[in-house]
C-alpha cells in the first residue's frame, strides 16, 4: 500500500524560532493535507492543498504541495508555545479513493 | 460548526469483554473511518463505510467489527477485548465530494486491562 515518510519525528525548539517538516510517498498523491492535533484531542485540519507546486498559508504556517506530487512541506514560522501538538500530514490519490494515508506525525515542542 | 462526537473520552474494560465505541455526526456525511493511534506508529485505519450499511476493511480490521445502521452513526465493536487493543480510538467522517479533509473526533482513551 502507499506509504508516507513524515519527518522528523519530533522537533524541541524555542519560542520565536521557525520550524520546518515534511512528507515524502512512495506512489503520487493528487490532494495533500496538514492536520495539528493537541493533548487530548482529535486532528484538525490546518491545510489543504490541491495543486502541484501550490503554496499556500493560514496565518504562520505555509504549506506546499511538491512539483513531483510525492512530497510536501510545512514551515511555521516564529513559532509560539500553543504550537505544541502532533503535526500529520495526509495524502490522496483522488477519484473515488477517498482514503487519507497518513504520515507517523511530527511532535512539536515549543520552549518559552 | 460541524461535530464528530465520540460518546467516551475514556474507557476501561477487562480482556474478553465486548466493546462498543460509538460515534454520531452531524454533517449528513456518507464516509465514515474509525482509526487507532498508537505512539510512534501514527493513525491506521481500522474500517470505513461510505454509506449506510455499506463498511469496508481498512489496514487493520482484524478483532473489529463495525456497524452503520444510520447515517449519522458509525459503530466500532471489539468482539473479544484483548490488552493490544489498548489505544486511542479516532473516529471522522469526510466533507463533501471534492473535498478530502476530515473531521475528527476527540477520540476515546480505551485501557483493557
Amino acid at each position: 500500500g502507499q506509504q508516507l515518510n513524515q519527518s522528523p519525528q519530533s522537533m524541541f525548539i524555542q519560542e520565536g524560532e521557525d520550524v520546518s517538516m515534511n512528507c515524502t510517498s512512495s506512489s503520487i498523491f493528487n490532494t495533500w493535507l496538514w492536520y495539528k492535533q493537541e493533548p487530548g484531542e482529535g486532528p484538525v485540519l490546518l491545510i489543504a492543498l490541491y495543486k502541484a507546486g501550490e503554496l499556500t498559508s493560514n496565518g504562520r504556517l505555509t504549506a506546499q504541495f511538491g512539483i513531483t506530487r510525492k512530497d510536501s512541506f510545512l514551515n511555521i514560522s516564529a513559532s509560539i508555545p500553543s504550537d505544541v501538538g502532533i503535526y500529520f500530514c495526509a495524502g490522496s490519490s483522488g477519484g473515488s479513493n477517498y482514503k487519507l494515508t497518513f504520515g507517523k506525525g511530527t511532535l512539536l515542542t515549543v520552549n518559552p | 460548526d460541524v461535530k464528530v462526537t465520540q460518546s467516551s473520552r475514556y474507557l476501561v474494560k477487562r480482556t474478553g469483554e465486548k466493546v462498543f465505541l460509538e460515534c454520531v455526526q452531524d454533517m449528513d456525511h456518507e464516509n465514515m473511518f474509525w482509526y487507532r493511534q498508537d505512539p510512534g506508529l501514527g493513525l491506521r485505519l481500522i474500517y470505513f463505510s461510505y454509506d449506510v450499511k455499506m463498511k469496508e476493511k481498512g489496514d487493520i480490521p482484524e478483532g473489529y467489527s463495525v456497524s452503520r445502521e444510520k447515517k449519522e452513526r458509525f459503530s466500532l465493536i471489539l468482539e473479544s477485548a484483548s490488552t493490544n487493543q489498548t489505544s486511542m480510538y479516532l473516529c471522522a467522517s469526510r466533507a463533501p465530494a471534492g473535498s478530502y479533509g476530515y473531521t475528527f473526533g476527540s477520540g476515546t482513551r480505551l485501557t483493557v486491562v
